[in-house]
């Protein structure tokens, strides 16, 4: 079957400009999970969903920052009001469940530039 | 606070020779332990994982870790690199009290493979 899918795979935007960034979960997983990677840096975990709801946002870095999940599949990452310093990587990865022994599949990445 | 530190930045390896990897983490139980692989343009995949038991874990592509307590590392080992291996590796940990499953990276240790 086909793993975790991000679109787009890369996105210019203007700063002050609203993104929207896209994940399509593998099938039938009821655990999302966004994460930023910043050059040179390691992952940053931002917020995760079991099924629709987000148990944990702590990793938000600020209110222009919110994600959505509808129907235990796709889930969008929207950035509001972009600032240059929001340029990155953005991960997602799905699991059967949310829980550390379930391993998380990760996507390809959507990479975000704020001029 | 939860941390996990990846002390070599960039590791450069000869083709054919041994590698090790280091990872020490900070946590206040018993750690789930993870390595990934991230090569270029491609999202992460799974090495390894450690849970619990037998402390030296197998992994794919001849990757092996092992798990040391007294020392808070899981350190990442090849007896013999080969130049696909180029890539860069993250230690990750699991979240305490297994919030939701959410991991926290390391910065990463891109790897060099020379001819």
């Amino acid at each position: 079957g086909a793993g975790v899918s991000q679109s787009p795979s890369n996105k210019v935007t203007e700063k002050g400009k609203d993104v929207e960034l896209r994940c399509d979960p593998i099938s039938g997983h009821t655990a999302l999970y966004w994460y930023r990677q910043r050059l040179g840096q390691g992952l940053e975990f931002l917020i995760y969903f079991q099924g629709n709801s987000a148990p944990d946002k702590s990793g938000l870095p600020s209110d222009r920052f919110s994600a959505e999940r509808t129907g235990e599949s796709v889930s969008t990452l929207t950035i509001q009001r972009t600032q240059q310093e929001d340029s990155a990587v953005y991960l997602c990865a799905s699991s059967t469940r949310a829980g550390s022994t379930d391993t998380q599949y990760f996507g390809p990445g959507t990479r975000l530039t704020v001029l | 606070a939860q941390s996990v530190t990846q002390p070599d930045i960039h590791i450069t390896v000869s083709e054919g020779a041994s590698l090790e990897l280091r990872c020490n983490y900070s946590y206040g139980a018993t750690p789930y332990l993870f390595w990934y692989v991230q090569s270029p343009g491609q999202g992460l995949q799974l090495l390894l994982k450690y849970f619990s038991g037998d402390t030296l874990v197998q992994g794919i592509k001849g990757f092996e870790a092992e798990f040391k307590r007294s020392q808070s590392s899981f350190n990442l080992r090849k007896p013999s690199v080969h130049w696909s291996d180029a890539a860069e590796y993250f230690c990750a940990v699991g979240a305490l009290y297994n919030q939701g499953g959410k991991l926290i990276f390391g910065q990463g240790t891109e790897l060099s493979v020379k001819p």
